[in-house]
């Protein structure tokens, strides 16, 4: 594809529910992010892939959220029990090697009832 | 850690205004740095970076951004500002080597009047 690809666009569930979000990166991508952006507030890193290295978790807010990654492939991030202040947009971007910028996907509005 | 500050939040301008955002990063090491622009409706796309070389430099849409290695600063500045360069902006910086976990500024969203 032409790029970033995520879905669901947008998710409204309510809370206690598990949500898993799909992120599809650029082909050839070897690097794979999620962040999440709350309303009025920058970008929060939760997690790194780079190829089969172990990812870096280490913005991960709590043990609810886990995120997989298949290879160089697709990535899901799952939240269990969601809260509201899970709300949020959830960004996939992937890069390929070295010092390549980002390419974001247009994210993921996940609303927590 | 790294750090990134962005220290205005808002910033409202007219047209043809002269433009210039704050981005300060805590790190001691050599960094790469970024700035991202997000247009409303839009997902977030490269607007500059710097790797090397000449620390000041060029990018889209008459865009640039001067490193200052001495202040730890990668400042966004543009001459003449257009009502289309209503967007959030975003300052981000990395480190080269190991893992390269790319941190975010807060944002700064500019608003132009046309």
């Amino acid at each position: 594809g032409a790029g970033v690809s995520q879905s669901p666009s947008n998710k409204v569930t309510e809370k206690g529910k598990d949500v898993e979000l799909r992120c599809d990166p650029i082909s050839g991508h070897t690097a794979l992010y999620w962040y999440r952006q709350r309303l009025g507030q920058g970008l929060e890193f939760l997690i790194y892939f780079q190829g089969n290295s172990a990812p870096d978790k280490s913005g991960l807010p709590s043990d609810r959220f886990s995120a997989e990654r298949t290879g160089e492939s697709v990535s899901t991030l799952t939240i269990q029990r969601t809260q509201q202040e899970d709300s949020a947009v959830y960004l996939c971007a992937s890069r390929a090697m070295g010092n390549s910028p980002l390419h974001f996907g247009n994210g993921t509005r996940l609303t927590v009832t | 850690a790294q750090s990134v500050s962005q220290h205005n939040h808002h910033v409202i301008l007219s047209e043809a205004a002269s433009l210039e955002l704050g981005c300060n990063y805590s790190y001691g090491g050599t960094v790469n740095l970024f700035w991202y622009v997000q247009y409303p409706g839009q997902h977030l796309q490269l607007l500059l970076k710097y790797f090397s070389g000449d620390p000041l430099v060029k990018g889209i849409k008459g865009f640039e951004a001067e490193f200052i290695k001495s202040k730890f600063s990668f400042n966004l500045r543009k001459p003449s500002v257009q009502w289309s360069d209503t967007a959030e902006y975003f300052c981000a910086v990395n480190a080269p080597t190991g893992f390269q976990k790319l941190v975010f500024g807060t944002g700064t969203r500019l608003l132009v009047s046309p």
